[in-house]
């Protein structure tokens, strides 16, 4: 089945700077790769997603790249603020059969000093 | 608000003891998805349900068992709990039985093990 790593597992940046996550995947039919933040104690809420077909997706300061080849993909937050501070996760998941369920990777804490 | 609801938001309770988790999912949603978060872990998915009945399991325990009832809610049953289920408990849910489409997670029951 589907294996996701994902590093660091804890980051600390300076508000202002880039911040950085790093996920791979083991199955190469792996089809959609979402990112969650869950702040303390809450629900993880969906920040960004990308497909395979697509190599590169950007929303404000936030973009996610995907190598298919390399079966990895990467969280990029720009001009951090002490907001973005959470607990990231990737996932990925294939709609292949009845399988229809993400799997997660540890997930990275991200804290950001003011 | 996602739109996903669960109650309760706390439980505490005994070893051995049994207790029924709910989820209502969004409106018009038909697949609920149910993850166990434990401390400093990520989230392990558990079972999908898609329209009443089950479409994918994952690590599960058989002391564990779920359903969905005809009105699209769902319940997660833990039977003969252990110390080591505590954590949080999360649903969530999606228009289809596709895991490529975004999942919206509830807000969580914190279940508590003494």
């Amino acid at each position: 089945g589907e294996n996701v790593e994902q590093h660091p597992s804890t980051l600390s940046v300076q508000e202002g700077d880039s911040a950085v996550i790093k996920c791979t995947y083991s199955d190469s039919a792996s089809n959609y790769f979402p990112w969650y933040k869950q702040e303390l104690g809450k629900r993880p809420q969906l920040i960004i997603d990308i497909r395979s077909n697509v190599g590169e997706k950007k929303d404000q300061r936030i973009a996610v790249t995907l190598n298919k080849t390399a079966k990895h993909f990467s969280l990029h937050i720009t001009e951090t603020q002490p907001e973005d501070s959470a607990v990231y996760f990737c996932a990925a998941s294939t709609d292949g059969g009845s399988q229809g369920n993400l799997i997660f990777g540890k997930g990275t804490k991200l804290s950001v000093k003011p | 608000d996602s739109g996903v609801t669960q109650t309760p938001k706390h439980l505490i309770t005994a070893t051995g003891q049994r207790v029924t988790l709910r989820c209502s999912p969004r409106s018009g949603d038909l697949s609920v998805y149910w993850y166990q978060q434990s401390l400093d872990q990520g989230l392990q998915f558990l079972i999908q349900y898609y329209n009443g009945e089950e479409r994918a399991k994952g690590n599960i325990l058989e002391r564990f068992s779920a359903q969905q009832f005809p009105d699209l809610h769902s319940e997660l049953n833990l039977s003969s709990l252990e110390l080591g289920d505590s954590a949080l408990y999360f649903c969530a849910s999606t228009s289809s039985q596709l895991a490529s489409e975004t999942q919206y997670f509830g807000p969580g029951t914190r279940l508590l093990v003494l």
